[in-house]
């Protein structure tokens, strides 16, 4: 298994400018999750999708950040416009929710994302 | 979802025995304890979860006092490759819904040679 996989790894971009960060969940798995991470504020959950719905975006910072998920295998966060307080590790996890099995997010490599 | 409160680092030998403290005082009776861990420049990673029975799996062990008010993550012979940190989160599991992780500031345990 691949495990979560993130793209790209590093992104530099100029403040103003649009960026996007993908994710591919574990086959198979139906929740998908987009957490930040920072020095100052820690590891923060951002949205969440069950079944490809948003179930809970009250995480996303403001309408600069939107996420969305097409299809089971298939994410994006897109910021538009950037600016350099989005500096941070953007993290994907996905998991299998099912009643009665034990439930564990597995979670991408990580995007990290400068913007200058 | 209850709080809990690591110790922000921690030590320990290699070889010895890792034993991480958390505490989660409010937690409420379908609230899970779970145990993942922060290799630096990686992922976080799952190590294990319980209610309020002790589990063991390939990586650690659970403790969860009989109050389930704290807890105790240990990993029996810890190596260099341990050295991360480990957060404690405590969540609500609905049958068939998935719940957020709030993840707190953790324990930096550093394993020395």
């Amino acid at each position: 298994d691949a495990g979560v996989i993130q793209s790209p790894r590093h992104e530099v971009t100029e403040m103003g400018q649009e960026v996007t960060l993908r994710c591919k969940p574990i086959s198979g798995h139906n929740s998908l999750f987009w957490y930040r991470q920072t020095m100052m504020r820690g590891l923060e959950l951002l949205i969440y999708f069950n079944n490809n719905v948003p179930i809970d975006d009250s995480g996303m910072p403001e309408d600069r950040f939107s996420a969305k998920m097409p299809n089971a295998s298939f994410s994006t966060l897109k910021i538009q416009p950037s600016e350099p307080r989005d500096s941070a590790v953007y993290f994907c996890a996905s998991s299998l929710v099912s009643a009665g099995l034990k439930e564990t997010q597995y979670f991408g490599p990580g995007t990290r994302l400068l913007v200058l | 979802d209850a709080k809990t409160t690591q110790p922000p680092s921690m030590d320990c030998a290699e070889g010895r025995a890792a034993n991480l403290p958390c505490n989660h005082s409010t937690i409420s009776g379908n609230e899970y304890v779970y145990w993942y861990r922060q290799i630096h420049s990686q992922g976080p990673q799952y190590i294990i979860h319980g209610l309020k029975n002790n589990e063991t799996n390939e990586m650690a062990s659970l403790i969860i006092t009989e109050d389930r008010k704290s807890s105790t993550l240990i990993l029996p012979h810890a190596t260099l490759r341990d050295t991360a940190v480990y957060y404690c989160i405590v969540r609500v599991r609905y049958g068939g819904a998935t719940n957020k992780l709030i993840f707190g500031t953790g324990t930096l345990l550093a394993v020395q040679p």
